[in-house]
């Protein structure tokens, strides 16, 4: 089995600011990892994915992951805020063997203040 | 490329109408991907087509739900009769054959609201 957890539902930072969103996932074997971002009322668009390359990933829009097996994370990464970054994230994994099937985490929501 | 194309994209309904929704995936992508989105959760798998044979409809409320793809392409999903906790998105996503399999791409989804 596997699963998903983002921590934290709702985040909110300044414009310029870090941007760090957290996701934890449970697996029994090595997993693919993903990192979408849905828009209001527009379907999810990938922003990067791991699948058991080179820990650190960057993804679009600045946006970056970094892999850590010890902790089960994969925390998704941004040096500066813009406004056009508020948006809900969704953290996802699969793997190989279970036909690519994505289980998703619940979201998490974010602001970005002037 | 075109992308995942969807239709409609909104549609509200009263409780134990039928409803059908379309879709139509990147052109050459053999698996295609229902998933239900309710608000305020992640998407969940419905059900997965590899051409056009079932993979995995374990989620899938047979009672209610059922899903087609007929020649391997086009892809269309149905609920008869709805219930009210069926409002949601309804995705779909495609991805491809080979090396890039784990991919999937999304579709702008159909906003159903049962009434």
């Amino acid at each position: 089995a596997q699963s998903v957890t983002q921590l934290g539902s709702h985040v909110s930072v300044s414009e310029g600011a870090l941007v760090l969103l957290r996701c934890n996932y449970s697996s029994s074997v090595p997993p693919y990892l993903f990192w979408y971002v849905q828009y209001p009322n527009q379907g999810l668009q990938l922003l990067l994915k791991y699948t058991s390359a080179a820990t650190l990933v960057k993804g679009i829009n600045g946006f970056e992951a970094e892999f850590k097996k010890s902790e089960t994370s994969f925390h998704l990464t941004k040096p500066s805020a813009h406004m056009s970054d508020a948006a809900e994230y969704f953290c996802a994994v699969s793997r190989p063997g279970s036909n690519y099937k994505l289980t998703f985490g619940k979201g998490t929501l974010l602001t970005v203040n002037p | 490329e075109a992308g995942v194309a969807q239709s409609p994209r909104y549609k509200i309904i009263e409780k134990r109408q039928s409803v059908a929704f379309w879709c139509n995936p990147i052109s050459g992508h053999a698996t295609l991907y229902w998933y239900q989105q309710i608000l305020g959760q992640g998407p969940k798998l419905l059900i997965q087509f590899q051409n056009n044979g079932v993979v995995d409809d374990s989620q899938l409320p047979k009672d209610r739900f059922s899903a087609e793809r007929l020649k391997g392409v086009d892809s269309t999903l149905k609920i008869q009769p709805a219930k009210l906790e069926d409002s949601a998105v309804y995705l779909c996503a495609s991805s491809p054959s080979g090396q890039y399999q784990e991919t999937q791409y999304f579709g702008p989804g159909t906003r159903l609201l049962v009434l």
